[in-house]
């Protein structure tokens, strides 16, 4: 079952903007990881921020993470043509060997 | 981190046929997991495979319709049994090495795109 929802479904912007996504999940989590799919393909893992942590970078990527309500977003910077693609969060509730718990993701198109 | 190869990319079947799904890693690997993404949906867990014992299905998916081996650390396979339109979806393999998840997440097969006819 999914673990909550993210905004916006569908998110379009110009080049060069800054893209925002949102997730908020349901249970207690031991990390919060963010994915990205390109055209139903394979996942790739972009980040991952653990529960004790507030925000963590990855070149132009930024992710926070607030317990207290359960949500995080993703921000992605100076976006590019290249960007577009879904993105997906996805919760791990203990350590070690659990699988993910996705969101519903949001599909991003960067127009050039 | 582990690199998975998923074979086949995609296939068209014709409903009441079977498919199996392989799941190859290069490098020995704790967990394996399936998931099934519908069109325009979100990843779905359908079980997760331990090697030496028998998969643990999510609520909604059964063994006879997704059986799955895990025979080593390093291969599973997923078997869609006597398909129906409904089954066309994508297929993902999943694999962690637990301990690594802090730094490297979980590692993704590029799928297997299933269209049943």
């Amino acid at each position: 079952s999914q673990q909550g929802e993210e905004d916006p479904q569908a998110l379009s912007i110009q080049e060069g903007e800054n893209a925002t996504m949102n997730c908020s999940y349901k249970t207690s989590i031991n990390n919060l990881q963010w994915y990205r799919q390109n055209s139903g393909r394979g996942l790739v893992h972009l980040i991952l921020i653990r529960s004790n942590e507030r925000e963590k970078h990855s070149g132009r990527l930024r992710v926070t993470l607030d317990t207290s309500k359960k949500s995080s977003s993703l921000l992605i910077t100076a976006s590019r043509a290249a960007d577009t693609a879904s993105y997906f969060c996805a919760t791990v509730s203990n350590s070690g060997n659990t699988p993910l718990v996705f969101g519903k993701g949001t599909r991003l198109s960067v127009i050039a | 981190s582990a690199v998975i190869s998923q074979k086949p990319s995609r296939d068209i079947c014709q409903r009441g046929t079977s498919l199996t799904i392989q799941c190859q890693v290069d490098s020995q690997v704790t967990m394996m997991f399936w998931y099934r993404q519908q069109p325009g949906q979100s990843l779905t867990l359908i079980a997760t495979a331990n090697q030496g014992s028998e998969a643990t299905y999510e609520s909604g998916f059964v063994i006879d319709k997704f059986p799955i081996s895990r025979p080593n650390l390093t291969f599973s396979t997923l078997t869609v049994s006597n398909m129906s339109p409904e089954d066309s979806s994508i297929y993902l393999c999943s694999a962690t090495a637990g301990g690594q998840i802090g730094v490297y997440g979980y590692t993704f097969g590029s799928g297997t795109r299933l269209t049943v006819v």
